[in-house]
């Protein structure tokens, strides 16, 4: 099974409205860390925002919230006003207390119109 | 400070040659861990090295090997290499290594390998 879905390949919105991005994982551990990654056109992931499973508020970064549903095993990413740079790759990621790796999803493709 | 960087960033080589790819970690990391990311595929882990020690491997042939030296500088190697090994290779970096919550992942711009 995947650990990570996402199910969006590729996603509109206008500029300066906000936008969700879907994610749900997989895991058996009651320890793990969820990540976003924006993946640029350069090829750079850039780190976006982390939320821990034992953590009890979403996580917030500037313009970055994470939408996290812990039973229904969903990580969302909400970016509010989007921006035209805001076009870009963006990966659901995990690491689970018992893995030594990273996870990603295959990547949700947004694109913010004028 | 100086991010994660990667060299070189471009390289094109034909089936059956060997290609050796480097990765500088960020100033005081000591983890470093490399990605395979294919259209196809997507991000595929490849190997994670801490302190001179690979900790985990991916799910990839042998053809594919790294190292990592005592200032943390890696490498990647791929013999006998094969159309399918095109593929962007990212380099990332953390201070930790294991989970844990600040364990974040610093990315290199990556080293695009065309196969011909």
């Amino acid at each position: 099974a995947q650990k990570i879905t996402q199910t969006q390949p590729g996603m509109f919105v206008q500029e300066k409205e906000a936008v969700t991005l879907d994610c749900t994982y997989d895991t058996s551990d009651q320890s793990y860390g969820l990540f976003w990654y924006k993946q640029p056109s350069s090829g750079e992931m850039i780190f976006l925002i982390y939320q821990g499973s034992y953590d009890e508020q979403n996580a917030t970064e500037g313009r970055y919230s994470l939408n996290f549903q812990k039973a229904r095993k969903s990580a969302n990413l909400v970016i509010s006003a989007s921006q035209l740079g805001d076009s870009a790759m963006y990966f659901c990621a995990m690491r689970e207390l018992t893995g030594n790796q990273f996870y990603f999803g295959t990547g949700t493709s947004l694109t913010v119109i004028p | 400070k100086a991010g994660v960087t990667q060299t070189p960033r471009y390289l094109i080589k034909t089936r059956g040659q060997q290609v050796t790819l480097s990765c500088s970690p960020i100033s005081g990391h000591r983890s470093v861990s490399w990605y395979q990311q294919t259209p196809g595929q997507g991000l595929q882990f490849l190997f994670e090295y801490f302190s001179e020690t690979q900790r985990n491997k991916g799910n990839f042939p042998g053809r594919f090997s790294g190292r990592q030296f005592s200032n943390s500088r890696s490498e990647m190697n791929v013999s006998t290499l094969e159309l399918g090994d095109s593929a962007l290779y990212l380099c990332a970096s953390s201070f930790l290594a294991g989970f844990s919550g600040a364990n974040v992942l610093t990315f290199g711009a990556g080293s695009r390998l065309t196969v011909l």
